[in-house]
Parts: C-alpha cells; structure tokens; sequence
C-alpha cells in the first residue's frame, strides 16, 4: 500500500466550477498534510497545508482534513484556466523526516 | 534570487558515467532534502540533511547515489555508473527544521542517460 494515494485523473471542470481533489493516506499517525501545484515542467509549489481536522480556507483554496477517515482533499472554487496543472497531495510522516506526495492528479479548467 | 537553485538545469550523460548534481537552498534553510521525480509520478524521497548531517535516507536508494552537505550549505547528490533507469527529474528543496510546513523546491535537474 502507497503512503499517498491520489485519483491520478485527468479531472476536467468548466471555468467558474468547483474543482475537488482527493487524497488518502496510510500512516494514521501522520501529524501535517500539503498541497502542492505543479505546472507542466516547473517544480511543486506549495499551495497549502493542514494539520487539524476540518477546514482552513484561503482565498479560492480550502483544505479540508478528516484524520479518522485519513482523508484530505483541496477544493478550489471558481476555477480559472491558470489552476491548469498537476495538483499533489503530501503527507509529513509521524517522525517528521519524510514527505510522503502522492502522484498527483491533472486539472484541466476548460474555458 | 533567494531562492533553491539547481545546477545544472539538464545533463545527458552516457549510461555508466558519473554525474554530479549541485544544491543551493535558501540561505538561512538547515534542512535539504533530495527526491526524484520520473514522469506522471509524484516527487519520491532520497534522502535529507539537516546542517551537514544526513538524517535519512530512503531504503529504495541504490548505493550508487551519494549526497554530501559538507558544511551545511549547499548539497551535492552524486550518481555513480549511470543507468538508463536513472533518467528522472533532480529535485531539491529546502525548508527550517523550526517549520517544515514551508518546503520550497528548486527547479530540478533533468537527468537522461542514454
């Protein structure tokens, strides 16, 4: 079993939807959990992080977390073409040493 | 630029070479960590230093791969006798062991062995 496990996609959702991004993770003692955006060529971009249950919003992005399910997801609100990219989800493992990411999942906004 | 630079960007190199990879984090950064990154795949771990010890490395590392940070700057991740298999992306990132929330990356080395 993967430590990150991301629907690999692609994801396509018109401009202005609400696009949402899904994650599982393994290690139930996993304190903290990122999102990253990476476009085409270019490397990841943190976007996000989260480490207590529930929702932390900012701006268009809001992580959500449910540590009983071992869940996170990303949505992102009003799409714009711009969010295009590969979006990774990353998880810091319970000694703190590691990143564990995910394989990411494509995001198309069609305009 | 303060931010994590790479060098050099590309490297092509015939299979059983070697080829050494350069590091510069974020000045004031003690933590450099090293992934590898291959196409529709997520960044995988290699190994981390925090100032110029290396605190981890992950298991899947060949022993053809070395890092060293020597004097807790900058890093340099060594491949010996090249594979084709070691064709990927060379990230690096860097963040404070105080704050490992904000990991920023550099902009890889694209490695192709021919």
């Amino acid at each position: 079993q993967k430590e990150v496990e991301q629907n690999s996609g692609p994801l396509s959702v018109p401009e202005g939807a609400i696009a949402s991004l899904n994650c599982t993770y393994s290690d139930r003692g996993s304190q903290s959990f990122f999102w990253y955006r990476q476009y085409s060529g270019k490397s990841p971009e943190l976007i996000m992080f989260i480490y207590s249950n529930g929702d932390k919003e900012d701006g268009r992005f809001t992580a959500q977390l449910n540590k009983a399910s071992q869940y996170v997801s990303l949505l992102i609100r009003d799409s714009q073409p711009s969010d295009s990219a590969t979006y990774l989800c990353a998880v810091l493992s319970n000694t703190g040493n590691q990143f564990y990411f995910g394989t990411g999942t494509s995001l198309t906004v069609i305009p | 630029d303060t931010g994590v630079s790479q060098d050099p960007r590309h490297k092509i190199t015939k299979r059983g070479q070697n080829v050494t990879f350069r590091c510069d984090p974020i000045s004031e950064h003690n933590r450099l960590y090293w992934y590898r990154q291959t196409l529709g795949q997520g960044p995988e771990f290699l190994t981390y230093f925090q100032n110029e010890a290396q605190l981890e490395k992950s298991r899947l590392l060949s022993d053809r791969f070395s890092a060293e940070r020597p004097k807790g700057s900058f890093s340099t991740l060594e491949i010996q006798r090249t594979e084709q298999g070691d064709s990927a992306m060379y990230l690096c990132a860097s963040s404070l062991a105080s704050n490992l929330d904000e990991q920023f990356f550099g902009p890889g080395t694209r490695l192709t062995v021919l």
